[in-house]
């Protein structure tokens, strides 16, 4: 099982937006509405920003949205804040024999 | 609160066995599944695999596969993740995560474990 397929780098200016995706197939991404991504400081855990595709937990600010489309989903910070320089990573189930699959991440920079 | 809280950071030789713990608190350990993840320095994440405790079922990436063990002690809200022989590539940080919400994501993460595997 491969990992997720994601851009490798991704940055906008403060209040601009950015979008970041997440490709996989229709084994994991495309054939599920279980895709969640994560957000990770250096040196700190990951933490959940969506999950099944587009909800938000709870804390999670509302300029964090997520879609998808076919075998590919993808996620939005509008808005872009300074606090939001990060490493993201889209997850995905991937059927009962793989319990899960990670994309390659993405490192958000504001500019 | 919902807690995960790992064992302390490990320095190891290879070959040598190894077995950290994550507990959990503030929730029914039972009823949910715990994740184990795995991130080689400077690398992205990787799923190992997950594990239910109220039964033990435990489901495995076909990458670790053979590589480690999860198991749990429900009766101390424990779970585990151990290696038999360990190598020089297993050095990286180790999280686990509880499976909340509608049990296919991370909720919650335990604050990561080191290992260091080296002659």
């Amino acid at each position: 099982q491969s990992a997720l397929t994601q851009p490798p780098s991704a940055s906008g200016s403060p209040g601009q937006s950015v979008t970041i995706s997440c490709t996989g197939t229709s084994s994991d991404v495309g054939g599920y509405k279980y895709v969640s991504w994560y957000q990770q400081y250096p040196g700190k855990a990951p933490k959940l920003m969506i999950y099944e595709v587009s909800k938000r937990p709870s804390g999670v600010p509302d300029r964090f949205s997520g879609s998808k489309s076919g075998n590919t989903a993808s996620l939005t910070v509008s808005g872009l804040q300074a606090e939001d320089e990060a490493d993201y990573y889209c997850s995905s189930y991937a059927g009962s024999n793989n319990p899960r699959v990670f994309g390659t991440g993405t490192k958000v920079t504001v500019l | 609160e919902v807690q995960l809280v790992q064992s302390g950071a490990e320095v190891k030789k290879p070959g040598e066995s190894l077995k950290i713990s994550c507990k959990g608190s503030g929730h029914s350990f039972t009823t949910y599944w715990i994740g184990w993840v795995r991130q080689m320095p400077g690398k992205g994440l990787e799923w190992m695999g997950i594990i239910y405790p109220g039964d033990s079922d435990t489901r495995y990436s076909p990458s670790f596969q053979g590589q480690v063990t999860l198991s749990v002690d429900k009766s101390i809200s424990t779970a585990y993740l151990q290696w038999s022989s360990l190598k020089a590539s297993d050095t990286a940080m180790y999280y686990c995560a509880r499976l909340g919400y509608s049990g296919y994501e991370a909720d919650q993460w335990g604050q990561g474990t080191l290992v260091t595997v080296s002659s």
